[in-house]
This record gives structure tokens, sequence and C-alpha cells, in this order.
């Protein structure tokens, strides 16, 4: 079965700061990759997805990823955070040999930017 | 377009007494998700649906039901409230790989 682990359960940074948020999953076979994010009060939105291709994805919002197979990491970055990025985010992956296409969650990572 | 839309928003219940969260898409996919959302432990499948008539436990089905009588509609029924259930649950849909379109949420409160 695989699992998902993010690094990090909780990171403030001030505006403008660059952030990065680490992803690892264990499957050996071939996945795709997903970060979901979850502003207060509200459901899970779809910030980015990785299929096949350039590991380099970039998302909504200004926000981008990396998928390091050789790592099996897929990390989410931003340059310059705002104020309104303030929110959960959490690492998904499905195998590809899912064929009912379920999602395997991180944790998630609370992330409060300050003003 | 509503996307995904769960009913109720939010419900407290007694320890014994059973309920049902309602989750309807419009969206005519047909694979369809419940999970709970607990603090730090992030997402766990409850049931999932691949069409209508076939669902399958996930990884906490302990507690719940579903059924699919349409592609539309897959609602997730509590028997007997535990303490334990007290969570956030999301409903979701996808075409299949993976990309899921969430609803709102139920929290829902045991006591």
């Amino acid at each position: 079965a695989q699992s998902v682990s993010q690094h990090n359960h909780h990171v403030i940074l001030s505006e403008a700061a660059s952030l990065e948020l680490g992803c690892n999953y264990s499957y050996g076979g071939t996945v795709n990759l997903f970060w979901y994010v979850q502003y207060p009060g509200q459901h899970l939105q779809l910030l980015l997805k990785y299929f096949s291709g350039d590991p380099l994805v970039k998302g909504i919002k200004g926000f981008e990823a990396e998928f390091i197979k050789s790592k099996f990491s897929f990390n989410l970055r931003k340059p310059s955070v705002q104020w309104s990025d303030t929110a959960e985010y959490f690492c998904a992956v499905n195998a590809q040999t899912d064929s009912w296409g379920k999602l395997q969650f991180g944790a998630g990572t609370q992330v409060v930017v300050t003003p | 377009n509503a996307g995904v839309t769960q009913t109720p928003k939010f419900r407290i219940l007694k320890i014994g007494q059973s309920m049902t969260l309602q989750c309807t898409q419009d969206m005519n996919h047909n694979y369809m998700y419940w999970y709970r959302q607990d603090p730090g432990m992030g997402l766990k499948l409850i049931y999932y649906s691949v069409g209508a008539g076939i669902t399958d436990k996930g990884e906490v089905p302990n507690g719940y039901n579903v059924s699919r009588s349409t592609t539309e509609d897959f609602p997730l029924r509590l028997e007997l409230a535990a303490p334990s259930q007290t969570s956030v649950y999301f409903c979701a849909s996808s075409w299949g790989g993976g990309g899921y379109t969430f609803g709102s949420g139920t929290r829902l409160t045991v006591v």
C-alpha cells in the first residue's frame, strides 16, 4: 500500500518569503501526484497535478511543484507568498494501476502567512 | 454548474442516533468518494463508488454504509453514531484519474 508523508505540520512565514513544502511517497509503481489547498472554512481545491512529462509543473496562484522520481518526492514551491496563501496544503498520490482513482493523502501542512 | 453538493453543512448527533449525509454531483462523474478529515490526520477514505450499483470499502469503513442507485447521488449512512465519528466529512467526484472535485463538507459532532 502506498503512503504519503508531508515533512512539516505547521509553517509560519512572512509575506514575500519563499515557500517550499515537502512531500514524499512510498510506492514502487507509477503514480499520479497532486497538491490540494484548503482555505480556512472551505473545501479542498486542486492546486496542481502531475501525470507524466515535464517534472516541473505549474499550478494556479503562482504555485509550482517538482517531481523527483529518484527521491519519490513532489515538493511544492512558491517564490513569494501572500497573506491570502494562508491555508492547509495536502499532497496526494494515486497509483496509476488503481483503476478506481483512489487518492492517498498526506497529513497536511498548515501554512500561516503573516502580514 | 453546482459541482458537488453536500447536505447538511453542520449536524449534532447524540450517541446511538443515525443519519444520512447527502452528496450529489452534476458532472456525470462515474467515480465518487467519501472521506473524513480529522486534525493532523489528513483525509481518510471511507467508501468509494465507480458507478451506479458498485461500491467498495476504503480505509476506514466501520460504522458507515453507502449506496449508489444513480450516477448523481452517493449518500453516506451513519448507524449508531459514536463520538469517534465526530469529524468533517467530504464527498468528492472524479473522472477517475485522481483529479477530484470536492463538496463543501459536513461538520458532524457526536455527543
